[in-house]
C-alpha cells in the first residue's frame, strides 16, 4: 500500500493566486521529505528538501520565497506556490524515505497536477 | 554537476521479449541505485535498488550494477505490455537522489 499520502491530486487555479500541497508519511516518521517538479516528457527535478523543524534547503534556480516549505511535524510537509503563474504549471510529487540511512529508497505520493490559467 | 544519464528512447520490443534498459552516472561516489517505472501521468514506484556490483533478480527483473564503469542496468524478461512505462535510474550518494531522464519503453503485445 501507499506510504506517502499527497494531496490534492489536481487543481486547477488562477493567475496570482496561490495553493497549498499536502505531503503526509503514513505510519512512519520522515524527518525529511523532498519535492519534485516534473514538467511533461522531462525527468524529475529535485526542487527543495523539507526539513522537520528547520528550513528547508532549495536547489539552485528554485524561488525560496515562491515555493514554501513548511515541515511542521513528523509525517506533514507542505508546499505552497504562490502567486502561481502559468509556467509553474507542471506535475509536483513529493517524496520520503521509509528505511534508515541515507541509501534507503524513496517512495514517492501520487503527484499533484497544477494547472495555473 | 552528478549526471544521470539514460538512453530517452523509445525502446520498443515485441511482447515476451527481454528489455534492457541502461544508465550511467557520474559521480563515482555514488552508492546506491534504484530503478523507478513511471506511468503516464502517475508518479514513480520503486521497482528495484542494488548496492553492490553484479546482478541482483526479483521475478523478471534483473538489476545489474558495475561501479568501476559506473553503469547501472535493467534487464526485464518475458516482457509484458503492461511493462510499457518510462523506467527512471535514480542514483544515490548520500543526502539526496538524483534522476536520469528516463527510458520510454514500449512493448508490443
Amino acid at each position: 500500500g501507499a506510504v506517502v499520502s499527497q494531496h490534492p491530486s489536481r487543481v486547477i487555479c488562477k493567475s496570482g493566486t496561490s495553493v497549498k500541497i499536502e505531503c503526509r508519511s503514513l505510519d512512519f516518521q520522515a524527518t525529511t521529505m523532498f519535492w519534485y517538479r516534473q514538467f511533461p516528457k522531462q525527468s524529475l527535478m529535485l526542487m527543495a528538501t523539507s526539513n522537520e523543524g528547520s528550513k528547508a534547503t532549495y536547489e539552485q534556480g528554485v524561488e525560496k520565497d515562491k515555493f514554501l516549505i513548511n515541515h511542521a511535524s513528523l509525517t506533514l510537509s507542505t508546499l505552497t506556490v504562490t502567486s502561481a503563474h502559468p509556467e509553474d504549471s507542471s506535475f509536483y510529487i513529493c517524496s520520503a524515505r521509509r528505511g534508515q540511512g541515507n541509501n534507503s529508497p524513496l517512495h514517492f505520493g501520487n503527484g499533484t497536477r497544477l494547472t495555473v490559467t | 554537476q552528478k549526471e544521470v544519464e539514460q538512453n530517452s528512447g523509445p525502446l520498443s520490443v515485441p511482447e515476451g521479449a527481454i528489455a534492457s534498459l541502461n544508465c550511467t552516472y557520474s559521480d563515482r561516489g555514488s552508492q546506491s541505485f534504484f530503478w523507478y517505472r513511471q506511468y503516464s501521468g502517475k508518479s514513480p514506484e520503486l521497482i528495484m535498488f542494488i548496492y553492490s556490483n553484479g546482478d541482483k533478480e526479483d521475478g523478471r527483473f534483473t538489476a545489474q550494477l558495475n561501479k568501476a564503469s559506473q553503469y547501472v542496468s535493467l534487464l526485464i524478461r518475458d516482457s509484458q505490455p503492461s511493462d510499457s512505462a518510462t523506467y527512471l535510474c535514480a542514483v544515490s550518494g548520500g543526502y539526496d537522489m538524483r534522476f536520469g531522464a528516463g527510458t520510454r519503453l514500449t512493448v508490443k503485445p
